[in-house]
């Protein structure tokens, strides 16, 4: 079974820009959290889409959204990017129930200039 | 705010020996814990999950949890090089949100 994939790997954007990530879950789950990692905070949750629902949401401003498609892949946007949004973004799929083991994707690198 | 503690580390552990790491967790309400492994450069991968109070062991690795000290553990084993990384400890808590700790970083000395 192929694991989840993201893309891009690395992106370069400037300040005040928009992207958009995303992320193709393991083939059968229905699950897709969304994660910023940095060396000062870590892994910080972002928010969980199940069925094209979010189900759980972070504690990030509202410049971060996502969303979910009927095949479950999903996409990460981040508008009016600022210098602190450089991080690893990492999207993680599990079948569906929140306690089941989530398999992370390789990540997309984004640095802000 | 619901808080995953890790020491950070760097623990230095001989090859051979038991690598013991920590974590502790602030939400009672919390019913799976999870351990992963991250190597420099990659994406977490996991190693242990555990939701029954006690042990569970798997190969090298024993995963201990106590709930009622709101605390779990992962020993490694026979420590390998291979074992040098960062182990992040990951719980989810009473509102399925999964929050992770900082990560110990494990070294591992030949």
């Amino acid at each position: 079974k192929a694991g989840v994939t993201q893309t891009p790997r690395y992106l370069i954007k400037t300040r005040g820009q928009q992207v958009t990530l995303s992320c193709s879950p393991i083939s059968g789950h229905r699950s897709v959290s969304w994660y910023q990692q940095t060396p000062g905070q870590g892994l910080q949750f972002l928010f969980e889409y199940f069925s094209e629902t979010q189900r759980n949401k972070g504690n990030f401003p509202g410049r971060f959204s996502g969303r979910q498609f009927s095949n479950s892949r999903s996409e990460m946007n981040v508008s009016t990017l600022e210098l602190g949004d450089s991080a690893l973004y990492l999207c993680a799929s599990s079948l569906g129930r929140t306690e089941e083991t989530q398999y992370f994707g390789p990540g997309t690198r984004l640095l802000v200039l | 705010q619901k808080e995953v503690e890790q020491n950070s580390g760097p623990l230095s552990v001989p090859e051979g020996a038991i690598a013991s790491l920590n974590c502790t967790y602030s939400d009672r309400g919390s019913q799976s814990f999870f351990w992963y492994r991250q190597y420099s450069g990659k994406s977490p991968e996991l190693i242990m999950f555990i939701y029954s109070n006690g042990d569970k062991e798997d190969g090298r690795f024993t995963a201990q949890l106590n709930k009622a000290s709101q605390y779990v553990s992962l020993l490694i084993r026979d420590s390998q090089p291979s074992d040098s990384a960062t182990y992040l400890c990951a719980v989810n808590d009473r509102d399925d949100k999964i929050i992770f700790g900082k990560g110990t970083r494990l070294h591992i000395l030949p």
